[in-house]
């Protein structure tokens, strides 16, 4: 079974300080890792998606995530942080089930960016 | 533009009746999902579909039910309604061969009472 973990409910930063959102997962085979956000009563959106290649992944609003398998780890993060990032985010693995992929979510981190 | 909609976006039921959640989207994806999210849960999959007739049971399925008689909707049935199903529930979607990347509704908060 497939398993996302994000070890901080809350993370605080000032802003214009980078940021850090830590996420570790467990699964089977090659991990799909992803990140989501989700704005105050809405829906979750795409941030950026880890397949394969370079371990450093960039995505929307300056947002990176950097991939390291020996930790298992998907960290997300960004060089100065904005008051506008203040959000809830969420860490996912893709497994195979069947013949299409399932995400699996960690809890999520609630992200407080302080001006 | 291509959207997913849900409805009603707020609901307030009691316990026994039976509710419905719709969800439609205009993406013409093959799969669909049904996820809860509770606080320090996120989210959490209740029922999935991968083309219309398919349905499957995700990781929380009781108490809930979904048809698919057409791509785009994938309505999701409480038979009788229960306090523990106070939750937001998104639906999403995906392409056929995705690798996992998801677009979601915006969520149909429903209280149980």
């Amino acid at each position: 079974a497939q398993s996302v973990a994000q070890p901080e409910d809350q993370v605080n930063v000032a802003e214009g300080n980078p940021l850090t959102v830590k996420c570790t997962y467990s699964v089977s085979g090659n991990p799909y890792l992803f990140w989501y956000v989700q704005y105050p009563n809405r829906g979750l959106q795409f941030l950026l998606k880890y397949i394969t290649g370079d371990n450093l992944v960039k995505g929307s609003y300056g947002f990176e995530a950097e991939f390291n398998k020996s930790q298992t780890s998907f960290h997300l993060k960004k060089p100065s942080a904005l008051v506008s990032d203040s959000a809830l985010y969420f860490c996912a693995v893709s497994g195979l089930s069947g013949s299409a992929r399932q995400l699996t979510f960690g809890s999520g981190t609630q992200l407080t960016v302080l001006p | 533009d291509a959207e997913i909609t849900q409805s009603p976006r707020h609901k307030i039921t009691e316990t026994g009746r039976q509710v419905t959640l719709a969800c439609h989207q205009t993406w013409n994806h093959n799969n669909m999902f049904w996820y809860r999210q509770d606080l320090g849960h996120g989210l959490r999959l209740i029922h999935y579909s991968y083309g219309v007739q398919d349905t499957n049971k995700g990781e929380v399925s009781d108490g809930y039910s979904v048809s698919r008689s057409n791509t785009e909707d994938l309505p999701l049935t409480l038979e009788s309604a229960a306090s523990s199903q106070t939750s937001v529930y998104f639906c999403a979607s995906s392409e056929q061969q995705s690798t996992g990347e998801l677009f979601f509704g915006e969520g149909s908060r429903l209280t149980v009472l």
